[in-house]
């Protein structure tokens, strides 16, 4: 079983839309949380942190549930633009450094 | 400020050629790594550097030399290319002040024949 588990999708959404995507983890020792997103043939770039509060930029809000162990993304309020993968990202301690590890990405497609 | 630099771009090898992927990070960040992304399996960590003089392996690094004689240089070797080495590498690098946030390379694309 993978560290990190993301649902691939596509999910195909009309602009306007909300969207929510889940990943889960499986070292329960897991520090840090992130949100990356990389457009097609490009490099991953943050997107933001995860913080155990619950933390909202713009559109985009993301949650942390230590308990169940999974973390979320909400896109309000689609556009075009936010078509692209979006990875999930898990900081866990290993010989006195955090290592992330990421999930497969989950495609978004957003259309007219 | 360039950030991460990798070269080159793009590369076809033959199989049982050997190349080195550069990576130079100028943001001073003691943490470097290097990752693979292939269809389907997201990205992979293949070798990681907390410090100069300091290397570790990732989950995928079997076919993969590394070393890290200075802190902004962190160089991945292919000492015999195979064909399942053909895919997009990143080099990423962290500090370890504050948010602990990877700074990704533009991409290495290798194919391997």
């Amino acid at each position: 079983r993978k560290e990190v588990e993301q649902d691939p999708g596509p999910f195909n959404v009309p602009e306007g839309a909300t969207v929510a995507f889940n990943c889960t983890y499986s070292n329960s020792a897991s520090q840090s949380f992130f949100w990356y997103r990389q457009d097609c043939r490009k490099e991953p770039k943050l997107l933001m942190s995860v913080y155990s509060s619950g933390n909202e930029d713009g559109r985009f809000t993301a949650q942390l549930n230590r308990a169940s162990q999974y973390i979320s993304l909400l896109i309000r309020d689609s556009k075009l633009s936010d078509s692209a993968t979006y990875l999930c990202v898990v900081n866990s301690a290993s010989g006195g450094s955090y290592i992330p590890t990421f999930g497969r990405g989950t495609s978004l497609i957003v259309h007219p | 400020n360039a950030g991460v630099t990798q070269t080159p771009k793009f590369q076809v090898l033959k199989t049982g050629q050997s190349m080195t992927l550069q990576c130079a990070q100028d943001m001073n960040h003691e943490y470097m790594s290097w990752y693979r992304q292939d269809p389907g399996m997201g990205l992979r960590l293949i070798h990681y550097s907390v410090g100069a003089g300091i290397t570790d392996q990732g989950e995928v690094p079997n076919g993969y030399n590394v070393s890290r004689s200075t802190t902004e240089d962190f160089p991945l070797r292919l000492l015999s290319a195979a064909p399942s080495q053909t895919s997009v590498y990143f080099c990423a690098s962290r500090d370890y002040s504050g948010a602990n946030v990877l700074t990704f390379g533009a991409g290495s694309r290798l194919t391997v024949l």
